[in-house]
């Protein structure tokens, strides 16, 4: 079946530095691709997606590209805030919609 | 903008106590998923629900878990005798159909079992 491995946190960054969140995953055919994130007290919100190969998805100024050839989904953002500290979980679903595979989610904290 | 309500926002129950948790799904939408995160863990699947019927569960949703449409807009789920590993925060989410789209969640129903 189709599964999502993603990177232990946390990552603690300080403001304005890099962010690269690793994700890759395993499935059945080529699935969309997702990162939704989680601040902290509420639910998940989609972040981003991509449907197809080659794909960027981008939001609030995160990117992640859909890379077949390496089975990967990166989320990287090139100045992290303060306001970005939240838990970010990368996911696919399953060939049949009836589930989708969370990644074990990676936390970011952003010190000013 | 179109979203996924669930209630209670959180509840606290007394161990072997029942406790319905419900949501109500985003019109239209066809597939329904329960979900559960334990403090700061995982985000575990529970059970999927389409076309009024349950399409997968997880070896967590055992007997004393169940789901239901009773009135066909809401979409519940019962823990018949709650146990205190049953604490958590619990996720309802809704896909309006198959294809490229993602899952929308609610802000989900904290459970707190004494």
């Amino acid at each position: 079946g189709n599964s999502v491995t993603q990177m232990e946190g946390p990552v603690t960054l300080s403001e304005e530095a890099f962010l690269t969140i690793n994700c890759t995953y395993t499935a059945t055919g080529y699935p969309s691709l997702f990162w939704y994130v989680q601040y902290p007290g509420e639910g998940l919100q989609l972040l981003l997606k991509a449907t197809k190969a080659d794909d960027k998805g981008s939001n609030k100024g995160f990117e992640a590209t859909y890379r077949k050839e390496t089975t990967s989904f990166h989320l990287e953002k090139g100045s992290v805030q303060v306001s970005d500290s939240a838990v970010y979980f990368c996911a696919l679903p399953a060939y049949n919609f009836n589930k989708f595979y969370f990644g074990s989610g990676t936390k970011l904290n952003v010190k000013p | 903008e179109p979203e996924v309500t669930q209630t209670p926002s959180h509840q606290v129950t007394q161990m072997g106590q029942e406790v319905i948790l419900r949501c109500v799904p985003i019109s239209n939408h066809l597939y329904f998923y329960w979900y559960r995160q334990i403090l700061g863990q995982k985000v575990e699947f529970l059970v999927s629900f389409y076309n009024n019927e349950i399409s997968e569960k997880s070896e967590i949703f055992d007997d004393q878990f169940s789901v239901e449409r009773p009135d066909g807009s809401n979409f519940t789920l019962k823990i018949r005798s709650t146990k205190l590993e049953d604490s958590a925060m619990y996720f309802c989410a809704t896909l309006p159909g198959q294809g490229d789209t993602e899952a929308f969640f609610g802000q989900g129903t904290r459970l707190t079992v004494v």
